[in-house]
């Protein structure tokens, strides 16, 4: 049972348009969720998160925004640039015992801009 | 270079065979956490360790994997009589372990495949 859905493995966008990338989710016990980014051969780095008790953080050209109503939040980037092509990871973070937290990944959105 | 490092960076084994993984998260951070990702899948939470402790561990840690981090710093992690489906990239994170850590550094991981 996927607990985090990126249902588009894949996204093109021109150079300068904005990219909007989709997730959902579907336990309420998460607290925080964060959007990472992968370049080949590299690990996941983090680019924005927003608390649950939020509906909107921004960050430069990112902004992420969040639905709670409809467990569904989106990461916007404007305006999009070459060097964002990147798998985009929407991940979602849970409290699992008194302190201890773990994270749940979606499986990814490859986005690619074109100049 | 500060950030995580991990060894190998690549590693062929044949099946049968164990194969151990290293770890060396940023200094500072004292909570360390294993994923593993398949091909078109997000990272999948195996174990992590608060200082030397090994406080959770997913379902899918089985029998034949073991995590260390006997010091609170570098971790290992001992994968015994591999299978194919061990094949996957293995990634290593590690956080500072505040109430607000939410951000995990990732390392550029382990790509493990077996013959």
């Amino acid at each position: 049972d996927q607990q985090v859905k990126q249902n588009s493995p894949s996204l093109s966008v021109q150079e300068g348009r904005i990219s909007i990338l989709n997730c959902d989710y579907t336990n309420s016990m998460f607290d925080y969720f964060l959007w990472y980014k992968k370049y080949p051969a590299e690990g996941p780095t983090f680019l924005i998160s927003i608390s649950s008790i939020k509906d909107k953080n921004e960050d430069g050209r990112f902004t992420v925004f969040l639905n709670k109503s409809a467990k569904h939040l989106s990461l916007h980037i404007v305006p999009s640039q070459p060097g964002d092509s990147a798998v985009y990871f929407c991940a979602a973070r849970m409290e699992v015992g008194s302190g201890s937290y773990q994270l749940t990944f979606g499986k990814g959105t490859k986005l690619s801009v074109i100049p | 270079d500060t950030g995580v490092s991990q060894d190998p960076r690549h590693k062929i084994t044949k099946r049968g065979q164990n194969v151990t993984f290293r770890c060396d998260p940023i200094s500072e951070h004292n909570r360390l956490y294993w994923y593993r990702q398949t091909l078109g899948q997000g990272p999948e939470f195996l174990t992590y360790f608060q200082n030397e402790a090994q406080l959770e561990k997913s379902r899918l840690l089985s029998d034949r994997f073991s995590a260390e981090r006997p010091k609170g710093s570098f971790s290992t992690l001992e994968i015994q009589r591999t299978e194919q489906g061990d094949s996957a990239m293995y990634l290593c994170a590690s956080s500072l372990g505040t109430r607000w850590d939410y951000e995990q550094y990732f390392g550029p991981g382990t790509r493990l495949t077996v013959t």
